[in-house]
């Protein structure tokens, strides 16, 4: 069964260094998204993307976060400086369509030091 | 803006017996989504059900049930026949449908044990 896979599942950095997650959608699939949950607390919705371009984004995500679909399989979100209350882990989702079932990968655990 | 409560972070239950897991949420809209998705350990989230608020029939998917009360705006899933593959964290989501918004507003999840 196609998968929304995600790397690395485990990455430490720096406060202040950039980092990206990377995600590859189920191919088919038009429209991605990225979440996080901080440990303990709830999953957040960061952004929504459809056809090159954020459709939907949060009030988390500020400046210091992009997202891009660089050639037609990956989709990433790169944080520029990190500190340390990015600490979380970090899901990519896709659906075929707006109003379609999302599907997640298994998350990017991401640890700033 | 929309939000979901789970109150039950833990829940254990015998395996082959029936456990339910609450879930409500507050919205102002009465068109949406409602759903549960299970993540096993190190594993991505699966859905393992979806209720659209205009049906008012309860979805079913095989052990797994809810019990949808649009008044009341609680939605909680029911697991019957427990399976130790049921252990998992599980989390009720909100989407709207209404507005072209897609995202999905999680509740902070229940952790399931089932015990052999």
């Amino acid at each position: 069964e196609p998968e929304v896979t995600q790397t690395p599942s485990h990455q430490v950095t720096q406060m202040g260094q950039e980092v990206i997650l990377r995600c590859v959608p189920i191919s088919n699939h038009l429209y991605f998204y990225w979440y996080r949950q901080i440990l303990g607390q709830k999953v957040e919705f960061l952004v929504s993307f459809y056809n090159n371009e954020i459709s939907e984004k949060s009030e988390i995500f500020d400046d210091q976060f992009s997202v891009e679909r660089p050639d037609g399989s990956n989709f990433t979100l790169k944080i520029r400086s990190t500190k340390l209350e990015d600490s979380a882990m970090y899901f990519c989702a896709s659906s075929e369509d707006s109003w379609d079932i999302q599907y997640f990968g298994a998350g990017t655990r991401l640890s700033v030091l | 803006a929309q939000t979901v409560t789970q109150s039950q972070p833990e829940m254990s239950v015998q395996e082959a017996e029936t456990v339910t897991l609450s879930c409500t949420y507050d919205t102002s809209e009465s068109d949406y989504y409602l759903f549960w998705y299970k993540q096993p350990p190190s594993r991505q989230m699966i859905l393992v059900i979806r209720q659209e608020a205009y049906k008012q029939q309860n979805a079913t998917e095989n052990r797994f049930s809810v019990n949808f009360q649009k008044a009341a705006k609680s939605f909680s899933l029911k697991i019957s026949d427990s399976q130790l593959g049921d252990a998992a964290m599980y989390f009720c989501a909100y989407r709207s449908h209404q507005g072209g918004s897609e995202k999905l507003v999680f509740g902070k999840g229940t952790k399931l044990t089932v015990n052999p």
